[in-house]
């Protein structure tokens, strides 16, 4: 079946700095890539939205220069949590959509960010 | 109303009941329908994925789907306690655009 990988699986990092994740498709190509933050039992809530080659769109409430998406090629989408502060802490979880046409998302296993 | 409704439980069931987890939908634009299972600190995973009404086996799991009634059901037979895992449904609409809208999550716990 299809494979999304999510790097880091886990990150500490500190307050003001940047973290970078990063969502690989493996073994199919994705024209778009979606990001999702997910509290303690809690459903996913979407943040952005990412097509290959163009901007990001964002839901509202989400601060676009805050997390930064970039979607390089069909097989990457990265996510950067920029200035982090605690309260960004959370778990991250990429989805990724195949070019066949209905194809089912298929998630990363998700980053969980702790920020101190 | 929310698009789609699904009871977040916690629905607890003994080794070897059958589970039944539904969830309800309000916007008949959705035309794909999945669920997924969660394990804690982990990303969902896909399970089943329909489009039409009916159903849908794959070994102990049976999606149904019906779009008269707006509303789908996965069924578990024999369950086992590594199915304990929060079970999300999800539908898409390609109408105004690709959108995904997940339901709550079912907490689901198998009892040995």
């Amino acid at each position: 079946g299809a494979v999304v990988s999510q790097h880091p699986s886990w990150v500490i990092c500190k307050s003001g700095t940047s973290v970078k994740i990063e969502c690989r498709s493996l073994d199919f190509q994705a024209t778009t890539m979606f990001w999702y933050r997910q509290f303690p039992k809690q459903s996913l809530m979407l943040m952005a939205t990412s097509n290959e080659g163009s901007k990001a769109t964002y839901e509202q409430g989400v601060e676009k220069d805050k997390f930064l998406i970039n979607h390089a090629s069909l097989t990457l989408s990265t996510l950067t949590v920029t200035s982090a502060h605690p309260e960004d802490s959370s778990f991250y979880i990429c989805s990724a959509l195949g070019q066949a046409l209905n194809s089912p998302l298929h998630f990363g296993n998700g980053t969980r960010l702790t920020v101190t | 109303q929310k698009e789609v409704e699904q009871d977040p439980g916690p629905l607890s069931v003994p080794e070897g009941a059958i589970v039944s987890l539904n969830c309800t939908y309000s916007n008949s634009a959705f035309q794909y329908f999945m669920w997924y299972r969660q394990y804690s600190r982990k990303g969902p995973e896909l399970l089943m994925y329909t489009y039409s009404s009916g159903n849908k086996e794959d070994g102990r799991f049976t999606a149904q789907v019906d779009k008269s009634s707006k509303y789908i059901s996965l069924f578990i037979r024999d369950s086992q306690p590594s199915d304990s895992a929060t079970y999300l449904c999800a539908m898409t609409r390609n109408t105004g655009g690709f959108k995904t809208i997940f339901g709550a999550g079912t907490r689901l716990f198998v009892k040995a």
